[in-house]
C-alpha cells in the first residue's frame, strides 16, 4: 500500500497564478479530506468528501480555492489566484469511512511557497 | 473552544519510557481519545485512541483515567525517531473533524 499520495511535494509560484494541488487516497477509502498547515493557525481542515461528494466545505478559507473529487481515486485543490498568504503545507488524508480503528492516513504534504 | 490541554513541549531521555498528558475535562460519554503525532516534514501519523478502557499497539499504551477526564499516552522506550509533536484529540465516533491544538513537542535525547 502506498498510502496517500500528495504532488508535487513543494511548489513555488508567484501571486496571481493559479496552482493545483493534487491527491490520490488509499485504494478503498471513501473519506477523503484536505489540510492546511501554517505556524499561525497550526493544521485547520479545509474541506471534507464522502463518496466523492463534499459534506463540509465551511473551512475553505475563500471562493479563491475550490476542491474537486471527480473520482474515488483523485482530487485536486486549486487556488486562483495565489496570493502569499496562501503559503502553507496542505495536507491530503483518507480514511475508509470518517473516523476509523486505525484513524486517518495522511500524505506527506505539499509545501506552498506564493512569492 | 480548546477540547484538550497538553504540555507545550517535554525532553526524554533515549530508551526510557515517556509519559504525554492530556486533560479533557468536558469529555462526552460518547467521545473517543485519539494521538496523533508529526514528525517534522511529514503529515501527522495515527497512533492509538481509546474510549474508556487503557489501549495498548504496536506503538504505544493509552491510560485513561477512570473519570475520563485526562488520559496518558505512554511510548515505553523512546528513541530518537519518536521525537515529535504529538496531538490529543477529542472527538465522537461519528465525528469526521479531527481539530488539532499545538500539541506537546517531545525532544528524545541521547
Amino acid at each position: 500500500d502506498a498510502g496517500v499520495i500528495q504532488s508535487p511535494r513543494h511548489e513555488v509560484t508567484e501571486m496571481g497564478q493559479e496552482v493545483t494541488l493534487r491527491c490520490k487516497p488509499i485504494s478503498g477509502h471513501n473519506s477523503l479530506f484536505w489540510y492546511r498547515q501554517t505556524m499561525m493557525r497550526g493544521l485547520e481542515l479545509l474541506i471534507y468528501f464522502n463518496n466523492n461528494v463534499p459534506i463540509d466545505d465551511s473551512g475553505m478559507p475563500e471562493d479563491r480555492f475550490s476542491a474537486k473529487m471527480p473520482n474515488a481515486s483523485f482530487s485536486t485543490l486549486k487556488i486562483q489566484p495565489s496570493e502569499p498568504r496562501d503559503s502553507a503545507v496542505y495536507f491530503c488524508a483518507s480514511s475508509p469511512v470518517g473516523q476509523t480503528s486505525r484513524g486517518y492516513t495522511f500524505g506527506s504534504g505539499t509545501r506552498l511557497t506564493v512569492v | 473552544d480548546a477540547k484538550t490541554t497538553q504540555p507545550p513541549s517535554m525532553d526524554c531521555a533515549e530508551g526510557r519510557a515517556a509519559n504525554l498528558p492530556c486533560n479533557h475535562s468536558t469529555i462526552s460519554g460518547n467521545e473517543y481519545v485519539y494521538w496523533y503525532r508529526q514528525i517534522h516534514s511529514q503529515g501527522p501519523q495515527y497512533i492509538i485512541h481509546g474510549l474508556k478502557n487503557n489501549e495498548t499497539n504496536e506503538m504505544a499504551s493509552l491510560i485513561i483515567t477512570e473519570d475520563r477526564k485526562s488520559s496518558t499516552l505512554i511510548l515505553p522506550h523512546a528513541t530518537l525517531r519518536d521525537t515529535a509533536v504529538y496531538y490529543c484529540i477529542v472527538t465522537g465516533s461519528n465525528d469526521y473533524k479531527l481539530s488539532f491544538g499545538a500539541g506537546t513537542t517531545v525532544t528524545v535525547r541521547a
